[in-house]
């Protein structure tokens, strides 16, 4: 099944712990992207990548780091967590200028 | 930069009525735009993407409509049902993959 996966799927933390959230895609899309969802904000994009190796900012990257090794992975790490990214986090996947697919989110709270 | 923004905010309807939800954005350079739906606490089903070169898209009882010159996007649904209640997101690409989405129309459809 086609499919993008994320875990975990809940996570609770403390202030500075730093953490990783994976995003996994079995379509072989080139591309990958990390949105953060937040009440009357919506949603905002934190990076992209067009390809391994290649990764950009999208609006909201501080704080964020990223990385593309393999095609079918692109991991979020959160160095020093702080109470402002609590948030659900969704991670897509798309061919070239094709439709998106999201994975089911991840609910992250930082105490 | 680019800003997405959608009217309404929410809207209650009875079953089987036909209806418009609107999205525009401020800059007409878009690659494409895309049309989701948001289950709440779910992850986001892409449900018509139309290309800057394209002028509408349908499927089943949906059909969306693109004027980039008005930089305007409508979403409608034919014969509304209980089921197509979510919140409905439409987000552009304007520079391959950085994508911005505007904060969506709540739909409920009323039995």
């Amino acid at each position: 099944e086609a499919q993008v996966t994320q875990n975990p799927r809940y996570l609770i933390t403390v202030t500075g712990k730093k953490l990783t959230v994976t995003c996994s895609q079995n379509m072989n899309h080139e591309y990958m992207s990390w949105y953060r969802q937040d009440p009357g904000l919506g949603l905002r994009q934190i990076y992209y990548s067009m390809n391994v190796e290649v990764t950009d900012k999208g609006d909201v990257p501080e704080g964020y780091k990223v990385s593309r090794k393999e095609k079918r992975n692109f991991p979020l790490i959160l160095e020093s967590p702080s109470p402002n990214q609590t948030s659900l986090y969704f991670c897509a996947s798309s061919t070239a200028w094709n439709e998106q697919f999201f994975g089911p989110g991840t609910r992250l709270t930082v105490l | 930069k680019q800003e997405v923004t959608q009217i309404p905010a929410a809207l209650s309807v009875p079953e089987g009525e036909n209806l418009v939800l609107n999205c525009s954005f401020t800059d007409s350079a878009i690659y494409n735009l895309q049309w989701f739906r948001q289950d709440p606490g779910k992850g986001l089903t892409s449900l018509l993407l139309i290309q800057s070169s394209q002028r509408e898209q349908t499927s089943g009882r949906l059909n969306a409509s693109l004027d980039k010159s008005s930089g305007r996007s409508t979403l409608y649904i034919a014969a509304s049902q209980p089921g197509d209640s979510a919140t409905y997101l439409c987000a552009s690409d304007n520079y391959g993959q950085n994508f911005v989405f505007g904060p969506g129309t709540r739909l409920s459809v009323l039995p």
